[in-house]
């Protein structure tokens, strides 16, 4: 089955540490996306890679970081700047980084921190 | 003025109704349009897409595109209660690679 994974689909953490989300996804697509959901919020861009090795700021990158060093992989890590890293973490991809292309979510990662 | 603007509803409709779900967007150079449905606590998934102006169809859902108005809704034909979910527009902002979320619309559909 094709897809997006991520895990874990929950993940708590006391302030000042540092925690990294999985995304893995096997669709075959080149552009792969982060995204953060609050509660009555609609979705915001973390960071967003068009291809291997290269990966660009969203609207809200502070207090995050991300790596691509594979196709099928872009983990991102909530770094202790992050003022409020308590949300909805959604990953997506697409076919290819062009507006022209569907992009598909996974599940989520329910992160709280404390 | 948001890129993406939906009502938040609640959008209540009775079983077997048609529910009208709108969007409007404020880049005149956007191609790209998708509806997605978020269930409470899930991920969004992906209803349709839309590209050329017009209606577009798929089993009870029908896309309708304007870009002159920069309007674009979602129709759901013989609303049942599993439709009851948060519906989300998107838009792929031209020249760039990303994609404008509205903030969703909350629909109810009453048994």
């Amino acid at each position: 089955d094709g897809g997006i994974t991520q895990s874990p689909k929950y993940l708590f953490r006391k302030e000042g540490q540092n925690v990294t989300l999985s995304c893995e996804q096997n669709l075959n697509h080149d552009a792969m996306y982060w995204y953060r959901q609050d509660p009555g919020q609609g979705l915001r861009l973390i960071y967003y890679s068009q291809i291997v090795n290269d990966f660009q700021k969203g609207d809200i990158a502070e207090g995050y970081s991300v790596s691509r060093e594979k196709k099928e992989s872009f983990p991102l890590t909530v770094t202790s700047a992050q003022k409020n890293p308590t949300a909805f973490y959604l990953c997506a991809s697409s076919k290819q980084g062009r507006g022209d292309y569907e992009q598909y979510f996974g599940p989520g990662t329910r992160l709280t921190v404390t | 003025q948001k890129e993406v603007e939906q009502n938040s509803g609640p959008l209540s409709v009775p079983e077997g109704a048609i529910a009208s779900l709108n969007c409007t967007y404020s880049d005149r150079g956007s191609q790209s349009f998708f509806w997605y449905r978020q269930y409470s606590g899930k991920s969004p998934e992906l209803i349709m897409s839309i590209y050329s102006n017009g209606d577009k169809e798929d089993g009870r859902f029908t896309a309708q595109l304007n870009k002159a108005s920069q309007y674009v809704s979602l129709l759901i034909r013989d609303s049942q209660p599993s439709d009851s979910a948060t519906y989300l527009c998107a838009v792929a902002k031209s020249g760039t690679y990303k994609y404008i979320f509205g903030t969703g619309t909350r629909l109810k559909v009453l048994a």
